[in-house]
């Protein structure tokens, strides 16, 4: 079965601190991972992708087959990246729906 | 183009009554996703489209839910006897189709069932 598991709901970080949200799935098979990002009022949105290998506003994941993780890092915390973060899968192909973990709360304080 | 728009924006129905929802992608997006969220859980998906046809049904879709795209384009999900179980988020996506695994979303139909 597939499944998408972000073990906090909450995380808080002081401005200038390392963030990492974690992000463990379950899929038998070569799945696609991406971590989405809901800010305040605003819409769920594409943060990054595994497949690209991308570095956006600073946040990097690197994709572990071996402990089949996702991990969501930032060296620098900044308070606008205060924001709800959903880690999520798609199938090999990467155009099928996609498994959402439950989403962790990141609190960026000044 | 704004991007996926979803109306309406809130919707309080009473238990058993039947409700619509409406979807309208990107522009030449082939690809057409609901999901729904409640509170404290990820989305969850329920169904998509390629173009019209309806390719894949959550289990999550009762025989009270349908949707629709008939012409391709924009896209209706209907629940009929609504239950108070059913109060939740509904979000619409879209996608290319073809080259693009990202999923651009709507900002999502709250519906109160009392």
């Amino acid at each position: 079965a597939q499944r998408v598991t972000q073990p906090e709901k909450l995380l808080s970080v002081f401005k200038g601190a390392p963030v990492e949200l974690k992000c463990n799935y379950s899929y038998s098979g070569s799945p696609e991972l991406f971590w989405y990002v809901q800010y305040s009022r605003q819409r769920l949105q594409l943060l990054l992708r595994h497949i690209s290998r991308e570095s956006i506003k600073g946040f990097t994941a690197d994709l572990n087959k071996g402990e089949t993780s996702f991990h969501l890092k930032k060296p620098f915390a900044q308070e606008e990246d205060s924001a709800m973060y959903y880690c999520a899968l798609s199938g090999d192909s990467g155009n099928t729906p996609l498994v959402f973990g439950k989403g962790t709360r990141l609190s960026v304080i000044a | 183009d704004t991007g996926v728009s979803q109306n309406p924006r809130h919707k309080i129905t009473k238990r058993g009554q039947n409700v619509t929802f409406r979807c309208d992608p990107i522009s030449e997006h082939n690809r057409l996703y609901w999901y729904r969220q409640t509170l404290g859980q990820g989305p969850e998906f329920l169904t998509y489209f390629q173009n019209e046809a309806q390719l894949e049904k959550s289990r999550l879709l009762s025989d009270r839910f349908s949707a629709e795209r008939p012409k391709g384009s924009f896209s209706t999900l209907e629940i009929q006897r609504t239950e108070q179980g059913d109060s939740a988020m509904y979000l619409c996506a879209s996608s290319p189709g073809t080259h693009s695994y990202e999923q651009y979303f709507g900002p999502g139909t709250r519906l109160t069932v009392t």
